[in-house]
């Protein structure tokens, strides 16, 4: 069965410095890999993805992830936060074709002046 | 429409009363999934359709859950005799197949935001 985690609940960052939101799965083939960002009372929004390829994946809002196979992750970074990227973060696995997600339990940013 | 729309945002239920959440999906998209989000956790997959069809419907808690697309676009989820732990965000989305590809690559999902259902 497919699981994502995240290990940290809340992270807390200074505004300009850098970011990594950890994320590790466990599918048993090639997984397709997601991160989300949700902000209060918001739906989820794409940041980014990767189905294959290279293995660095650039996203919206100066995101970017990582996958590697060999340790199951997929981490988000971004080199200097904003304050506006306080919100919510989600890790997300799939299978190929349109198949439903299973979420990670998500890591909480604030962002501090 | 421009994106996935959810009716209503907000919903209020007494224990035992019906409730009825609506799901709009972008035009043309083929596939349709639910997802329950309990306060500080994760979406939890709940069931899917392609078209019409009910492809997946494992996630649903119990049989008081009934999701529909009777007309392969507009969705309903319908929850009988509401719990209180039932409690939660209910997020909508839609996805189609990437055009120029073969059906079936995944594409992305888009999502709606959400219905937030309380049951007192």
């Amino acid at each position: 069965a497919q699981s994502v985690t995240q290990p940290d609940i809340h992270i807390t960052v200074s505004e300009g410095a850098s970011l990594e939101l950890r994320c590790n799965y466990s599918y048993g083939a090639t997984p397709y890999l997601f991160w989300y960002v949700q902000s209060p009372g918001q739906g989820l929004q794409l940041l980014l993805k990767y189905f294959s390829g290279d293995t660095l994946v650039q996203g919206i809002k100066g995101f970017e992830a990582e996958f590697k196979r060999s340790q199951s992750s997929f981490n988000l970074r971004k080199p200097s936060v904003h304050w506006s990227d306080a919100a919510e973060y989600f890790c997300a696995v799939g299978a190929s074709g349109n198949t439903p997600l299973v979420f990670g339990k998500g890591t909480r940013l604030s962002v501090i002046a | 429409g421009a994106g996935v729309s959810q009716s209503p945002r907000y919903k209020v239920a007494k224990r035992g009363q019906d409730v009825a959440l609506r799901c709009d999906p972008i035009s043309g998209h083929v596939s349709l999934f639910w997802y329950q989000q309990a306060l500080g956790q994760g979406p939890e997959f709940l069931t899917y359709f392609q078209n019409e069809a009910q492809l997946d419907k494992s996630g649903l808690p119990s049989d008081r859950f009934f999701a529909e697309r009777p007309e392969g676009s507009v969705s309903t989820l319908k929850i009988q005799r509401t719990q209180q732990e039932d409690s939660a965000v209910y997020l909508c989305a839609s996805s189609s197949p990437t055009s120029g590809r073969a059906v079936g690559d995944y594409n992305e999902q888009f999502f709606g935001p959400g219905t937030r259902l309380t049951v007192l």
